[in-house]
């Protein structure tokens, strides 16, 4: 039963730094978001892939990128960090777009010095 | 532009209270849905409704689609129940999440 799984849960980055948070559903759910948590702001929607194979931007894509590799694996990539990506990033799925009910990770708290 | 207004944001109560968080919302909606954040950061789905009531344990939501309203009550709270109560939609392909409100609740 491990639902949404991701990768890491914390990580500390410099400014420039790459990496690529990994995000793993075991549901055979078809859409699979990327959202960032910032105090006193909702959830953001990064991108999301509304099934395999095509991704989209949502609200905040600017500085990242997207893989969903297959179904089960949707991956969220900083090709050069800045401060301001300082955030909790979730990684979400849902069995059929937004008409259904979303199951979210664990979270990955993310700091760019 | 905030799509999904909830209140309040703070929310402290002695154990044993019965709780209402409100939400409004500016948008079309396919579902509202109601979210639970823990300290330490993760998300579960308490509910999905698009109309009338639903009820899990102690907690109860309601919906009022023509005046694009949603409350999420808790009855006889619980220190275990202290947790960030979080507001969604969902329209089209798009969610739409509120700030949340953060609830302690007091033994």
């Amino acid at each position: 039963n491990a639902g949404v799984t991701q990768t890491p849960k914390f990580q500390v980055l410099k400014t420039g730094q790459s990496m690529t948070l990994q995000c793993a559903q075991d549901m055979n759910h078809n859409s699979m978001y990327w959202y960032r948590q910032d105090p006193g702001m909702g959830l953001r929607l990064i991108y999301y892939s509304a099934s395999e194979g095509t991704t989209d931007k949502g609200e905040v894509p600017n500085g990242y990128n997207v893989s969903r590799l297959n179904k089960r694996e949707f991956s969220l990539r900083l090709e050069s960090a800045a401060p301001s990506q300082t955030s909790v990033y979730f990684c979400a799925s849902s069995p059929t777009g937004m008409y259904t009910e979303a199951f979210f990770g664990q979270g990955t708290r993310l700091t760019v010095v | 532009k905030n799509e999904v207004e909830q209140s309040p944001q703070n929310l402290t109560a002695q154990e044993g209270e019965f709780i209402t968080i409100n939400c409004s919302y500016s948008v079309g909606i396919s579902a509202l849905h109601w979210l639970q954040q823990h300290p330490g950061g993760g998300i579960v789905s308490l509910f999905m409704l698009s109309s009338g009531k639903k009820k899990h344990g102690r907690l109860i939501a309601t919906i009022n689609i023509q005046e694009k309203h949603s409350s999420l009550h808790i009855t006889a709270s619980h220190p275990r129940d202290s947790a960030v109560y979080i507001c969604a939609v969902s329209t089209g392909n798009q969610f739409y999440f509120g700030t949340g409100t953060s609830l302690t609740v007091i033994p």
